[in-house]
């Protein structure tokens, strides 16, 4: 599974848009795309996934680089409860379903 | 629906002694895994499985066995638990790839003094 490379940490005012970046310079044409974050402790959440189209649900938007070394998740209007460490993961399509997790971005949404 | 849930949700265990740490799933899925989580880290793969009767090792598999009897359930056995083996432990299942994402349990807190 390629490598990915996420800031340590950002922050974000309650109420703006929250654009987490994600390089993944060595994906393969095979490999989707992962967003989970973990507020606090708690299990890991899904929020989105995507192979080459920018993809859109209830939580946040996904939007993949055309060369697709890249991605940025975007929470729409950051509230305090999206405080959480952001996970950017890649897999591999037809593999065993394993999760590799980096450290992730620890995003501090402000008041 | 319950989804993943993991027992006990907080372990103390002297070193040596061994525990098995349960999982399961009412969601049907095949893929369930066991990550643990040291302090300010990231999750690591410690075993996964792709259906019953068939495990494989993850990134960290030393010092744990798992088996998978059943669809439902994923037992994590730590066979001589020794303080490095203090984390907090994630299960997790999952269904058909890549269609569908991975649900969590709420994590045990286990620490081996």
């Amino acid at each position: 599974d390629a490598k990915t490379t996420q800031p340590p940490s950002m922050d974000c005012a309650e109420g703006r848009a929250a654009n987490l970046p994600c390089n993944h310079s060595t994906i393969s044409g095979n490999e989707y795309v992962y967003w989970y974050r973990q507020i606090h402790s708690q299990g890991p959440q899904y929020i989105i996934h995507g192979l080459k189209n920018n993809e859109t649900n209830e939580m946040a938007s996904l939007i993949i680089t055309e060369d697709r070394k890249s991605s940025t998740l975007i929470l729409p209007h950051a509230t305090l409860r999206d405080t959480a460490v952001y996970y950017c993961i890649v897999r591999v399509v037809g593999a065993t379903n394993k999760l590799i997790f980096g450290t992730g971005t620890l995003l501090a949404v402000q008041p | 629906n319950a989804g993943v849930t993991q027992t006990p949700k907080f372990q103390v265990l002297k070193t040596g002694q061994s525990m098995t740490l349960q999982c399961a799933q009412d969601m049907n899925h095949e893929y369930m895994s066991w990550y643990r989580q040291d302090p300010g880290m990231g999750l690591r793969l410690i075993h996964y499985s792709v259906g019953a009767g068939i495990t494989d090792q993850g990134e960290v598999p030393n010092g744990y066995n798992v088996s998978r009897s059943t669809t439902e359930d994923f037992p994590l056995r730590l066979l001589s638990a020794a303080p490095s083996q203090t984390s907090v432990y994630f299960c997790a299942s999952s269904g058909t790839f890549p269609l569908t994402e991975a649900f969590f349990g709420q994590g045990t807190r286990l620490t081996v003094v």
